[in-house]
């Protein structure tokens, strides 16, 4: 079946950076498009990044426009999102999340990786 | 950017009670709206997807209306597994950006 399995989570101090990666199985990762998706502590769900399937185009939400990078390496079945000049705003869940057949619907999810912003 | 505004925030409701929650878009979206349960400490989980499809595996107790810019998620007999936080997201091809709703936490009356 279907896996996601982040890992890279961590504390971080503000300004710094992390990489944070998705394992993928059970599917052809190279066939569909990915997502990273973030949750803070106690609130809502907010959309993050997303990849075609092939690398070709890249989206970001505003808030992370120009400090986060999305990718993908399809021979290792992984996706990446490197996060630069983190800020505490940035502390969350960090799940990937698989496309579901170009819709920009979310379907599956991983189990997430927690990242802490703070000195 | 399009706003998603969720209501109720919260609920009370008891096993076997029909529950509505609706989500209201801040511009038309035709039909491009899901629906995802959270419990917690769990991933999100896709219920429905282009407004009204229920997603594969799903209990058919759960479904979809609307278009334009008010949704609405029923789950027709609330069970007891159902009590969590469900969201909707909607998708701008055009801005091409994702955005959820504040959600809304179904809890046991």
């Amino acid at each position: 079946q279907v896996q996601l399995v982040e890992s890279g989570g961590g504390v971080v101090q503000p300004g710094g950076s992390l990489r944070l990666s998705c394992a993928a199985s059970g599917f052809t990762f190279s066939s569909y498009g990915m997502h990273w998706v973030r949750q803070a502590p106690g609130k809502g769900l907010e959309w993050v990044a997303f990849i075609r399937y092939d690398g070709s185009n890249k989206y970001y939400a505003d808030s992370v426009k120009g400090r986060f990078t999305i990718s993908r390496d399809n021979s290792k079945n992984t996706l990446y999102l490197q996060m630069n000049s983190l800020r505490a705003e940035d502390t969350a869940v960090y799940y990937c999340a698989k496309d579901l057949t170009g819709a920009n619907w979310f379907d599956p999810w991983g189990q997430g990786t927690l990242v802490t912003v703070s000195s | 950017a399009i706003q998603l505004t969720q209501s109720p925030s919260s609920l009370s409701a008891s096993v076997g009670d029909r529950v509505t929650i609706t989500c209201r878009a801040s511009q038309g979206i035709s039909s491009a709206l899901a629906w995802y349960q959270q419990k917690p400490g769990k991933a999100p989980k896709l219920l429905i997807y282009d407004a009204s499809s229920l997603e594969s595996g799903v209990p058919s107790r759960f479904s979809g209306s609307g278009s334009g810019t008010d949704f609405t998620l029923t789950i027709s007999s609330l069970q007891p597994e159902d009590f969590a936080t469900y969201y909707c997201q909607q998708f701008n091809s055009y801005l091409r950006t994702l955005t959820f709703g504040g959600g809304t936490k179904v809890e046991i009356k």
